[in-house]
């Protein structure tokens, strides 16, 4: 069966200091992959994906950037955390083709940038 | 950007109490997607319906969509205490991007 880990569960980061955080998916193959940032009581709000190795696709031009340097695994990183960067991240996954519809989440990592 | 809002933002019921939830978006689909979270944890993908399908039922769970109008809904029935969560409707955006909506947070009280 599939799985999705994401790490750390928490994080306390000062502003200024860089930041990654890492996310693998075991069990599939070739997945499309996501990070998710959710600020309290929002939506989410997405923030890159990517269809294959070293393939990224950025959604809101930011302090963050994203790397796959494996087929199943996706880094979030940043050089100088901002503030603004607080939030709830989400790494999620689905197949790709047809078949490949439903995302699944990791269980996300909660940033605070002090 | 936002593809799909939720309606209402916040709903509190009795437990036994059915709980209904709304969702609009903005461009053509080919499906629509609810998830649900927990406080403090990842989403769970619970129920998807297509374009050409109008009613769909998973469980206590009855998905609607319009597309006439742009809309879905997501019926909770007999309600329990541990559907208390925040529960999103989800979109295609191209072939690859999935886009939340804002969510309902649902509070089922003893």
């Amino acid at each position: 069966s599939q799985t999705i880990h994401q790490w750390p569960a928490t994080l306390v980061q000062p502003v200024g200091s860089p930041l990654s955080l890492e996310c693998t998916v075991e069990g599939t193959s070739n997945p499309n992959l996501y990070w998710y940032r959710q600020a309290a009581g929002r939506g989410l709000q997405l923030l890159f994906y990517s269809v294959g190795i070293g393939q990224i696709s950025s959604e809101v031009p930011q302090n963050l950037s994203a790397s796959r340097p494996q087929d199943r695994q996706f880094i979030l990183s940043s050089k100088k955390l901002l503030l603004s960067d607080s939030g709830f991240y989400l790494c999620a996954w689905r197949s790709q083709g047809a078949r490949g519809e439903k995302l699944f989440f990791g269980s996300g990592t909660q940033l605070s940038v002090l | 950007s936002q593809q799909g809002e939720e309606d209402p933002q916040a709903l509190s019921i009795q437990e036994g109490e059915n709980a209904t939830m709304n969702c609009s978006y903005k461009t053509s689909i080919n499906n629509l997607q609810w998830y649900r979270q927990n406080s403090g944890r990842g989403l769970v993908h619970l129920i998807l319906i297509r374009s050409n399908e109008r009613e769909k039922h998973s469980g206590r769970l009855r998905v609607t969509l319009d597309t006439s109008k742009k809309s879905s809904s997501l019926l909770i029935t007999a309600s329990r205490a541990a559907d208390t969560a925040s529960y999103f409707c989800a979109t295609v955006e191209g072939a690859q991007k999935l886009v939340f909506g804002q969510g309902t947070r649902l509070t089922i009280n003893p």
